[in-house]
């Protein structure tokens, strides 16, 4: 079974610009996650997707969006980059939206730097 | 914010256990502990979650005090390869979110 994977695995934006990033996630999972990790810090939780829909949301503002797909596959999109836009970014998937009894399996991330 | 303290750091001999402890004083008693540990460069891996009672499985124990107010993470003969930084969180289960603290980076020396 193939595992999270997440792409790019590293990018460079300028302030301002518009920024999406993909994740596929773990065969048979159909909830997708987003996280944000700045460096030093734990992961902070963005928000999450269950079919097709957000089922819950962080304390981040409404230029971060995002988007799931009939294949459970999902998209993070940023809006109007700022520095401290600059991050880890870390998809998880699970088998369901609400049990985190089953773990999350994470993705490597994409690491993005606003310049 | 997380609802865990960890100790910052900690260094454990090679082949040694690696007992990692965590308080949860506030914990309520529908919450599960959960730990996840992330290596350099790559997203959290799962290692075992609890309620009341101790749990094992093929990576770690997890031993929770009898009022559930704190917990240790035990890895019973680490390696090279155990080093990473390890989070312990409170969850109720009923919840898609992870709230993630700053984590213990344990170092395993040779």
């Amino acid at each position: 079974e193939t595992g999270v994977t997440q792409s790019p695995t590293h990018l460079i934006k300028t302030r301002g610009q518009q920024v999406t990033l993909r994740c596929s996630s773990q065969s048979g999972h159909n909830t997708v996650s987003w996280y944000q990790q700045a460096l030093g810090q734990g992961p902070q939780f963005i928000f999450q997707y269950y079919r097709e829909e957000e089922n819950g949301r962080g304390n981040f503002p409404p230029r971060f969006s995002g988007l799931q797909f009939p294949n459970y596959s999902s998209e993070l999109n940023v809006n109007a980059l700022e520095l401290d836009d600059s991050a880890l970014y870390l998809c998880a998937s699970s088998q369901t939206p609400d049990r985190l009894h089953y773990g999350y399996t994470f993705g490597s991330g994409t690491r993005l730097t606003v310049v | 914010d997380a609802k865990t303290t960890q100790p910052t750091s900690m260094d454990c001999a090679e082949g040694r256990a690696a007992n990692l402890p965590c308080n949860h004083s506030t914990i309520s008693g529908n919450e599960y502990v959960y730990w996840y540990r992330q290596i350099h460069s790559q997203g959290p891996q799962y290692i075992i979650h609890g309620l009341k009672n101790n749990e094992t499985n093929e990576m770690a124990s997890l031993i929770i005090t009898e009022d559930r107010k704190s917990s240790t993470l035990i890895l019973p003969h680490a390696t090279l390869r155990d080093t990473a930084v390890y989070y312990c969180i409170v969850g109720s289960g009923n919840t898609g979110k992870l709230i993630f603290g700053q984590g213990t980076t344990l170092q395993v020396k040779p």
